[in-house]
């Protein structure tokens, strides 16, 4: 157990509607960061902040967004869905962010859009 | 931009044989490497990391070395257990402003026989 949450395990959709996404990081962690991994794309980075802030942004798309909460948790808004939007999404947190850290990744939320 | 180039899957050996996937990158500046491992179902899992040039990582069995002069990172285990079954990424992390950025190959999946 990696000591990072994400719900829901499994979500499924239709196109056009909007889902979030929920992390909490390991307790401690201030650094959370979002991935894409779908079969033809790979695993790609999205976004990643810190201690409420927006860090870094990798391929995010327009239609979707994030923040961290006080608490530290994070959310990932997905809209106006597409199939190819289709994929598992895992969150992951480190302790500051810093260059050679370690990341801590959650088992993932497994998108469906139908 | 930064990128990882990994071999292409599967790899498919019998147990007990010898292990090698390379991997190659291109970063500015002096990236830290990492190899995560990926059970079926799970998220990703740190396996090992290197810092700096020939900094060699270890960690169950599993070795990389950090070679700068031909910016490769590849993974090697004397002997494979079919509980190495799994998807092996081989990544660099770089600083993008007050940030880090995490880069994933494309994963390179091993299958391992009795």
């Amino acid at each position: 157990d990696s000591g990072v949450t994400q719900t829901p395990k499994h979500l499924i959709t239709a196109t056009g509607q909007r889902v979030t996404l929920r992390c909490s990081p390991r307790s401690g962690d201030l650094s959370v960061y979002w991935y894409q991994q779908s079969l033809d794309q790979g695993l790609q980075f999205l976004i990643q902040y810190y201690n409420g802030e927006e860090r870094a942004k990798g391929n995010i798309l327009e239609r979707f967004s994030a923040q961290q909460f006080p608490d530290l948790h994070s959310e990932l808004n997905l809209s106006s869905l597409e199939l190819g939007d289709s994929a598992l999404y895992f969150c992951a947190s480190s302790v500051a962010g810093g260059l050679s850290e370690k990341l801590f990744f959650g088992s993932g939320t497994q998108l469906s859009v139908l | 931009g930064d990128s990882v180039t990994q071999m292409e899957g599967p790899v498919t050996l019998s147990e007990e044989a010898f292990l090698t996937i390379n991997c190659t990158y291109t970063a500015t500046g002096y990236p830290s490497l990492f190899w995560y491992v990926q059970y079926p179902g799970e998220g990703l899992q740190l396996l090992l990391k290197a810092t700096k040039a020939d900094d060699k990582g270890s960690n169950k069995g599993f070795e990389a070395t950090y070679r700068k002069e031909t910016t490769s990172f590849h993974l090697e285990k004397g002997s494979v257990q079919v509980s190495d079954s799994a998807v092996y990424f081989c990544a660099l992390m770089t600083p993008t402003g007050t940030a880090s950025k995490l880069t994933f190959g494309t994963g390179t999946r091993l299958q391992v026989t009795l």
